[in-house]
């Protein structure tokens, strides 16, 4: 079964500074990966997610996150953040030979954001 | 094109009540999930549906059921409801090998 570990609970960075919000992931076979941002009171969106090809993927809002196999890390990252960064992040991981029929999410990590 | 609908968006119970929230998908998605989300602990999955008709359980499936007896519909049940169950709720879908997307949540009270 997969597994996904958010090793940060809560990260603040200053607005302007980059950010990398780390995802290690538990999975025996090629894995799907997400990341997705939950701002307060809302539902989750999607940023960014990895299925195959290239390791780095872009996202919206000027996210990126790179899938290193040999570390089993999907972290994201961001050049410059802004206010409108601040929110609940998660990384989810699925398994690929089943469809992905099941996300099974990290504990999410809390981004604040210091004008 | 409304997505995924959640009804209703907050609740509060007493114990031992019980109640069914309703989500509703108008994106002809195969697969449906129900989460609850908890400070600190994430997304845990309660219960999931393959198709219509389908249902299976995930991490947390006790003291819930589910039906989904239509393929747009999926309905979560607490029979009787526990202090334990206050959460948000989370109602998701998608297809095979693609990203679910979510509802927005129902904030449930359960006093």
């Amino acid at each position: 079964a997969q597994s996904v570990t958010q090793p940060d609970i809560h990260i603040t960075v200053s607005e302007g500074a980059s950010l990398e919000l780390r995802c290690n992931y538990s999975y025996g076979a090629t894995p799907y990966l997400f990341w997705y941002v939950q701002s307060p009171g809302q539902g989750l969106q999607l940023l960014l997610k990895y299925f195959s090809g290239d390791t780095l993927v872009q996202g919206i809002k000027g996210f990126e996150a790179e899938f290193k196999r040999s570390q089993s890390s999907f972290n994201l990252r961001k050049p410059s953040v802004h206010w409108s960064d601040a929110a609940e992040y998660f990384c989810a991981v699925g398994a690929k030979d089943q469809g992905a029929q099941k996300l099974v999410f990290g504990q999410g990590t809390r981004l604040t954001i210091n004008p | 094109n409304a997505g995924v609908t959640q009804t209703p968006k907050f609740r509060v119970l007493k114990t031992g009540q019980s109640m069914t929230l309703l989500c509703a998908q108008d994106m002809n998605h195969e697969y449906m999930y129900w989460y609850r989300q908890d400070p600190g602990m994430g997304l845990r999955l309660i219960h999931y549906s393959v198709g219509e008709g389908t249902t299976a359980k995930g991490e947390v499936p006790d003291g819930y059921n589910v039906s989904r007896l239509k393929k747009q519909n999926f309905l979560l049940g607490l029979e009787s409801a526990a202090p334990s169950q206050t959460s948000v709720y989370f109602c998701a879908s998608k297809w095979p090998y693609t990203e679910a997307f979510f509802g927005q949540g129902t904030r449930l009270t359960v006093v």
